[in-house]
């Protein structure tokens, strides 16, 4: 069965600094991947998805992950944190071959921004 | 605008008591979601529906249940069955480009 892992469940950056969010899939054959972002006491919101289209996938509000189909990755990256940033983040991978009809989501990353 | 509606934003359960999390969405969506989440855990998958009156469990369907009489509407009964129902629930429903979208959450606590 499909697994997600994100690596660390806290991560703690300056202001300013680089953002990286670590996230590997299990399945041998890529599936869809995304990257959902979730403040306090809110549903979950997209920051950005892989199709295959493309492995460098660009989101909202600065984010971007890219696809390694070798190292079974999808790290999600932003080159300058900002206080708004601080929230959860989850990975999650849809079916092997594409789709989307069930994910399976990671335990999610809980980022803070330090001024 | 549209988008997923879920209430109430906050539900106290008494024990022995079942209660019912409304989801609601006007994207047009066949496929919709229940998640629950707890800290720590990630999400959870409960039940989920591809299509009108129809509906398939998830990894921890026990102690709930669901309908889909429409395709706007998604509610899920928490029943005095699920022991531990405190939690974060989350409603989702799925686009034809695969993207699952998702609703502000009900959180549930027990009296």
């Amino acid at each position: 069965a499909q697994s997600v892992t994100q690596l660390g469940s806290h991560v703690s950056v300056s202001e300013g600094a680089l953002v990286l969010l670590r996230c590997n899939y299990s399945s041998s054959v890529p599936p869809y991947l995304f990257w959902y972002v979730q403040y306090p006491n809110q549903g979950l919101q997209l920051l950005l998805k892989y199709t295959s289209a493309a492995t460098l996938v660009k989101g909202i509000n600065g984010f971007e992950a890219e696809f390694k189909k070798s190292e079974t990755s999808f790290h999600l990256t932003k080159p300058s944190a900002h206080m708004s940033d601080a929230a959860e983040y989850f990975c999650a991978a849809g079916k092997p071959q594409g789709g989307s009809e069930k994910l399976v989501f990671g335990k999610g990353t809980k980022l803070t921004v330090n001024p | 605008d549209g988008g997923i509606t879920q209430s109430p934003k906050y539900l106290f359960r008494k024990e022995g008591q079942n209660v019912t999390l409304s989801c609601e969405q006007n994207l047009n969506h066949d496929a919709m979601y229940w998640y629950r989440q707890d800290p720590g855990q990630g999400l959870r998958l409960i039940y989920y529906s591809q299509i009108v009156n129809d509906f398939q469990k998830g990894d921890i369907a026990e102690g709930y249940s669901v309908s889909r009489e429409k395709k706007e509407s998604f509610p899920l009964t928490v029943t005095s069955a699920q022991k531990n129902p405190t939690a974060f629930y989350l409603c989702a429903s799925r686009d034809r480009q695969e993207t699952q979208y998702f609703g502000p959450g009900t959180r549930l606590l027990v009296l």
